[in-house]
């Protein structure tokens, strides 16, 4: 049982670059959640879903999507990156209240 | 709009001493919940405190919420240097649900000193 997994842990990317951050959980969570972190700051909910198909936006949205196709995975999609999004991302998967974080993808944009 | 405040923001502490760790919130939460991090680490879960007057305490940290005040407190005891790290308070105000969305406060970063 590997809880929540996110890959790769560190990445630089150049602006107008685009990725994608992974994130897995094998515990059949119905619920996931993509967060950043910022200095200075506590964790910002960027999207999240509830299920395989069904996802929603958070706080800080914009410049990020994500799909949902099996209930296990969670990518995080940067389509053009930006200096503003270099930040740390954190998924979580929730269940009966109880949050599970996975280890974290320290991302720079130069 | 939910909004979570934390203070103090920054706490220096010697060991031994007592200290506590406001959070308050801004609306109406099903859910308030406490996190520690260590430098470059992920989230720890400490607490979920689900109700008005729940108090749990685990070794040298006690939390406890007020739902009417929108208030949690997170009171150390007896400070010693392994409890260095910073401190998050979330709420979760899904209604009733918890989809995992929570809002969280800006940190409390705490050094004790010898």
């Amino acid at each position: 049982n590997a809880g929540v997994t996110q890959t790769p842990k560190f990445q630089v990317l150049k602006t107008g670059q685009s990725m994608t951050l992974q994130c897995a959980q094998d515990m059949n969570h119905e619920y996931m959640s993509w967060y950043r972190q910022d200095p200075g700051m506590g964790l910002r909910l960027i999207h999240y879903s509830v299920g395989a198909g069904i996802t929603d936006q958070g706080e800080v949205p914009n410049g990020y999507n994500v799909s949902r196709s099996t209930t296990e995975d969670f990518p995080l999609r940067l389509l053009s990156a930006a200096p503003s999004q270099t930040s740390v991302y954190f998924c979580a998967s929730s269940w009966a209240g109880e949050q599970y974080f996975g280890p974290g993808t320290r991302l720079t944009v130069t | 709009e939910l909004k979570v405040e934390q203070n103090p923001l920054f706490l220096s502490m010697q060991e031994g001493k007592n200290y506590t760790i406001y959070c308050n919130y801004s609306t109406t939460s099903d859910r308030l919940y406490w996190y520690r991090q260590d430098p470059g680490k992920s989230l720890e879960s400490l607490f979920v405190l689900l109700s008005n007057g729940a108090v749990k305490q685990e070794g040298r940290l006690m939390a406890s919420l007020d739902t009417k005040a929108r208030l949690s407190t997170l009171h150390i005891t007896a400070a010693v240097h392994d409890l260095s790290a910073t401190y998050f308070c979330a709420v979760d105000n899904a209604g009733g649900t918890s989809y995992g969305k929570l809002t969280f406060g800006q940190g409390t970063i705490l050094t004790v000193h010898p």
